[in-house]
């Protein structure tokens, strides 16, 4: 069976400082792995994805993602944090038909 | 606008009292899904359909039942809710077509709370 660890609940950050939300997984076979973010009374909005190729994912508002297989992670990056960015990220993998998701990690840009 | 949509958006019932929470979605999708969402769990799958008439069990069926009748209505009926599916879920859809790994959209979620 798939899984997903999000071992932070809450990352902190000072606005202009560098992020990195953090995510492993665990699947048999090839990942198939997503980031996705929930602003307040939001829905999930699709960040991006990983699926073949390239190691370093470009995705939407500047963030990226690193794919590290011998590690077995995928975790999210921006070079310079916004206020704006606060929210819950959630990293999920896809199986099958199925999309599992870790448990989200809020993060908090201060000003 | 391309959106999936939700009814209704919030909802407080009684155990016992059956209910529906409609979703629907305006892109052609061929897939549709169900989700709840509990603090420290992250989203979980209830029940996901690959097309008309198809539909399968995510990781949490239990206690639901959902139809695909048309491709742009996917419904998720609570027959005898209990307290313990209060929740806040949502309706994701998605191409098939091009990459089974196509990215999902999602509604603005329904929060629901049992008596």
């Amino acid at each position: 069976a798939q899984s997903v660890a999000q071992p932070e609940d809450q990352v902190n950050v000072a606005e202009g400082n560098p992020l990195t939300v953090k995510c492993t997984y665990s699947v048999s076979g090839n990942p198939y792995l997503f980031w996705y973010v929930q602003y307040p009374n939001r829905g999930l909005q699709f960040l991006l994805k990983y699926i073949t190729g390239d190691n370093l994912v470009k995705g939407s508002y500047g963030f990226e993602a690193e794919f590290n297989k011998s590690q077995t992670s995928f975790h999210l990056k921006k070079p310079s944090a916004l206020v704006s960015d606060s929210a819950l990220y959630f990293c999920a993998v896809n199986y099958g038909n199925m999309l599992t998701f870790g448990g989200g990690t809020r993060l908090m840009v201060k000003p | 606008e391309a959106q999936v949509t939700q009814n209704p958006r919030y909802l407080i019932t009684v155990t016992g009292k059956k209910l529906t929470v409609t979703c629907s979605q305006n892109m052609n999708h061929e897939y549709m899904s169900w989700y709840r969402q509990d603090p420290g769990l992250g989203l979980r799958q209830i029940y996901y359909s690959m097309n008309v008439e198809v539909t399968d069990k995510g990781d949490v069926p239990e206690g639901y039942k959902v139809s695909r009748k048309e491709k742009r209505n996917f419904p998720l009926i609570l027959e005898s809710p209990s307290p313990n599916q209060t929740s806040l879920y949502f309706c994701a859809s998605r191409w098939t077509s091009g990459s089974p790994y196509n990215e999902q959209f999602f509604g603005p979620g329904t929060r629901l709370t049992v008596l």
